[in-house]
This record gives C-alpha cells, structure tokens and sequence, in this order.
C-alpha cells in the first residue's frame, strides 16, 4: 500500500531555532514533494526531489532513497514561517500524489 | 509557468442543494488534474483525478462527481449535498512525476 508518514505532527519553536520535519514512505517513489499550506488554505510547492539534497533560501530538503525517508529542515526560524508543511510522494507507477498527514508548525518570537 | 484557477474560494449551502466547483489551468497542455478534500483537522483526501478529457477517476465512493469536459477545465459536482462534504476543495494539476501547481481552495460549509 502507497503510504507517507510524517512526524512530528505538531512542533512549537522559539524564533531562530533549526526545524526539522520528518517523513517515511512505504514503497518505492519516482518524487518527493515537500508543500507548506498557510491557515487560508493555499498551498506552495517548496521542494520536489527524488535523490540527494536541495536548498532554498532558509529551507533545506533531504532524501534518502535506500531509508524511505526525507528530511525537511529550516534555519534560523521565524514565525512567518509558521504554517503546516505537507509530505506528498508519486509512487512509482502511479499517477497521483499521496499526502502525508502534515506538520503543523508555530514559531514564537 | 503554470497556473491554477479555482472558484468560488468560499460557499455557504444548504443540505441537499447543488454543487459545482470549477478548476482551469494556464500554462501547460494535457496536465493531470486532481481534485482533493481537506477535513477540518485532516489530511488532503484525494477524490478525483484525470489524465485526459472524459476521462475520470474515482478514489473514494461519495457524495460527488467530477468531469473535465475541456483539457484545462475540471469540474467538481453534486446533486444534492450532505452535512459531510463540508470541507476545504483544492484542485491541483501538472505532469506526475513532475511538479503540482495548486489552487487557492475552495472552503465549503454545508448547513
């Protein structure tokens, strides 16, 4: 079964800390997709990768094939970062995006 | 780039009257096009999706209906709507595996 995972699903953080987001997948996958989500709803692709590592700007993107496993990580976090940062997998052979439960995140000043 | 329109971004409607809800895409030709659902405290469920004109897939038995009667447009329906398909629309598009373009949402209460 095409399944992601995503942990914590809730995380609380104080203004500069470094934020990272997990999240596993079952089966093989041709894409990772790392989505951030703000509280009107609208959705933003951040990342899609399928090997290695990709930056942009604060956030960073990680994969590790042979785990199942992706990584998302934020530096120096500020709270207009605060939002609920999605996990989404293509499985190989598929034609749709599978959703991970999601990670709420809120950054205090 | 591609773009997604999605309309109306909020409705207000009672138990057993209509629903449509409509998808358009600028930018690309022939894109899979997905229609998903978000309870409030939840996931994103997919409902729907298409690979083509005509051409429709169901996930999860319910309440609605979808249809794309043109290549760029993706229509979201039902006849007569239920107190559990209150919720938050999204219509997403592109080409698997490559990158999804999502719309702004469209947020249901049914009453």
């Amino acid at each position: 079964k095409n399944e992601v995972e995503q942990s914590p699903q809730n995380l609380t953080a104080q203004e500069g800390e470094f934020i990272t987001i997990n999240c596993s997948y079952s089966v093989g996958i041709s894409a990772l997709h790392w989505l951030q989500q703000h509280p009107g709803g609208g959705i933003v692709s951040l990342f899609m990768l399928s090997s290695g590592k990709k930056k942009h700007g604060r956030l960073i993107a990680t994969i590790n094939i042979q785990e199942k496993h992706s990584s998302l990580h934020i530096t120096a976090s500020h709270p207009r970062d605060s939002a609920v940062y999605i996990c989404a997998a293509t499985f190989q052979g598929a034609q749709k995006l599978v959703f991970g439960q999601g990670t709420r995140l809120t950054i205090n000043p | 780039s591609q773009t997604i329109h999605q309309w109306p971004a909020t409705l207000v409607q009672p138990v057993g009257s209509p629903l449509s809800l409509e998808c358009t895409v600028e930018g690309t030709s022939n894109p899979n096009l997905y229609w998903y659902r978000q309870a409030a405290g939840r996931g994103l469920q997919l409902l729907f999706y298409s690979v083509g004109i005509g051409q429709i897939s169901s996930e999860v038995p319910q309440n609605l209906s979808a249809s794309r009667p043109q290549d760029r447009q993706f229509i979201l329906s039902s006849k007569k709507l239920l107190l559990s398909d209150s919720g938050f629309y999204l219509c997403a598009g592109g080409q698997i595996p490559g990158e999804l373009f999502f719309g702004e949402g469209s947020r249901l209460t049914v009453l």
